[in-house]
């Protein structure tokens, strides 16, 4: 079956350190984004990326990094810099280079924990 | 700018109870309409869509109807079951602009906790 695979589901760090999420898709999708969701919110949009070698900060970028060398992967590293990393972060996914009647595919998540 | 405005949660209710969630929406140009539902610990799915007024979208019961009158699309079911209890979020996205930044914008989500 198609679909999105975030590893791991639980994470946790000591502050200080740099983190890498994982986010894997083997739905042939052009474009990736990754969110992050506090508890009680909606989702934010970190960065996002349309082909392979390029990507777009989103609304809540800084303290974040990402790269895009193959198109089924996007991983999201939270560095130091992000001053409040703990949350629920989601990876998505949308074919057709973003076309406005394609749904986002989600993973499942991964639950960053800072302490 | 664009935004999506949802009733907030938690909504209870008990099984086999009607439910309404309802949605509104501001935008600047002609927008599709989404639900997605969050099951505890997972992502989001997708619920349902609607991408011109008056259009009726509908799964596993669930329907919302697109509203250009209103700028709404709330979120409607006639008999929930406990296995519906989830967070579900409306979101919109403006047409004509069809390139991978062209953003999805999310409500804040409504908790439903249906109790047999």
């Amino acid at each position: 079956d198609g679909g999105i695979t975030q590893s791991p589901k639980y994470l946790f760090r000591k502050e200080g350190q740099n983190v890498t999420l994982s986010c894997e898709q083997n739905l042939n999708h052009d474009a990736m984004y990754w969110y992050r969701q506090d508890p009680g919110q909606g989702l934010r949009l970190i960065y996002y990326s349309q082909i392979v070698n390029d990507f777009q900060k989103g609304d809540i970028a800084e303290g974040y990094s990402v790269s895009r060398e193959k198109k089924e992967s996007f991983p999201l590293t939270v560095t130091s810099a992000q001053k409040n990393p703990t949350a629920f972060y989601l990876c998505a996914s949308r074919s057709g280079g973003g076309s406005y009647n394609s749904p986002l595919h989600f993973g499942n998540g991964t639950r960053l924990t800072v302490t | 700018g664009d935004s999506v405005t949802q009733m907030e949660g938690p909504v209870t209710l008990s099984e086999e109870a009607f439910l309404t969630i309802n949605c509104t929406y501001t935008a600047t140009g002609y927008p599709s309409l989404f639900w997605y539902v969050q099951y505890p610990g997972e992502g989001l799915q997708l619920l349902l869509k609607a991408t011109k007024a008056d259009d009726k979208g509908s799964n596993k019961g669930f329907e919302a109807t697109y509203r250009k009158e209103t700028t709404s699309f709330h979120l409607e079911k006639g008999s929930v079951q406990v296995s519906d209890s989830a967070v579900y979020f409306c979101a919109l996205i403006l047409r004509g602009n069809n390139n991978a930044g062209n953003m999805l914008t999310f409500g804040g989500g409504t908790r439903l906790m249906v109790k047999p």
